[in-house]
């Protein structure tokens, strides 16, 4: 099956400054997803991109399909920006939301 | 528009015993996919269920089965609960059945077998 690897796994910030978190994928994908998951276990859709750029707020993620990869970038972290980033990926031609998710980043942000 | 809702939230049980839980999608939805996330690891997928049937599955026993009603809710069941079954199960759900959309989770409920 599709391996997803991200990194780094852990990561503490100051609050205020920025950070990327990458997301390595083994096959071509029609599904990549991040999502952060807070301190009581709830898991948030940040962004659905299996190609290109977006951005809401302090946040930003690209893909690069052929390349095999997705970045994250979040800028002047706040503490509420903590928790473990995770990113998906669905295989192209599944046929479903067989979603393969990585480890996660986990992200700690200090005042 | 109503988000995805899990019950319960939390549940104790004992090793061989029965375990149903209950997922009510989005609003609109009409697929369901099921995960499990074992502590300090991500979520794995279970199964997906597309308009009231079964249409993928993950690396998972029989024992671990589901359905979805009419209304798109569904339910997850796991029979003979042994105690690497601990975990957060979440459930998920979209639209369409292709793979290709956005995935919307509930708060999940936390399953502990002792």
């Amino acid at each position: 099956g599709i391996q997803v690897e991200q990194s780094p796994p852990d990561l503490i910030l100051q609050e205020g400054a920025n950070s990327t978190l990458r997301c390595n994928f083994s096959d071509s994908v029609n599904n990549l997803q991040w999502f952060h998951q807070n301190p009581w276990g709830q898991l948030i859709n940040l962004f659905y991109i299996p190609s290109g750029t977006k951005q809401n707020g302090r946040l930003s993620a690209t893909t690069v399909a052929t390349e095999r990869y997705s970045l994250l970038y979040i800028s002047s972290s706040q503490t509420t920006d903590s928790g473990v980033y995770f990113c998906a990926v669905g295989a192209s031609g599944a046929g479903s939301y067989q979603l393969t998710f990585g480890k996660g980043t986990k992200l700690s942000v200090i005042p | 528009e109503t988000g995805v809702t899990q019950s319960p939230t939390h549940l104790i049980k004992t090793r061989g015993q029965q375990v149903t839980l209950r997922c009510s999608s989005q609003s609109g939805h009409n697929t369901v996919s099921w995960y499990q996330q074992a502590l300090g690891q991500g979520p794995q997928f279970i199964f997906q269920y597309y308009r009231e049937e079964e249409n993928g599955r993950g690396n998972f026993p029989p024992r671990f089965s589901g359905l979805q009603f009419p209304n798109y809710s569904s339910e997850l069941n796991v029979n003979a609960l042994e105690l690497d079954d601990s975990a957060l199960y979440l459930c998920a759900s979209s639209l369409g059945r292709t793979g290709q959309g956005t995935l919307h989770f509930g708060n999940g409920t936390r399953l502990t077998v002792t």
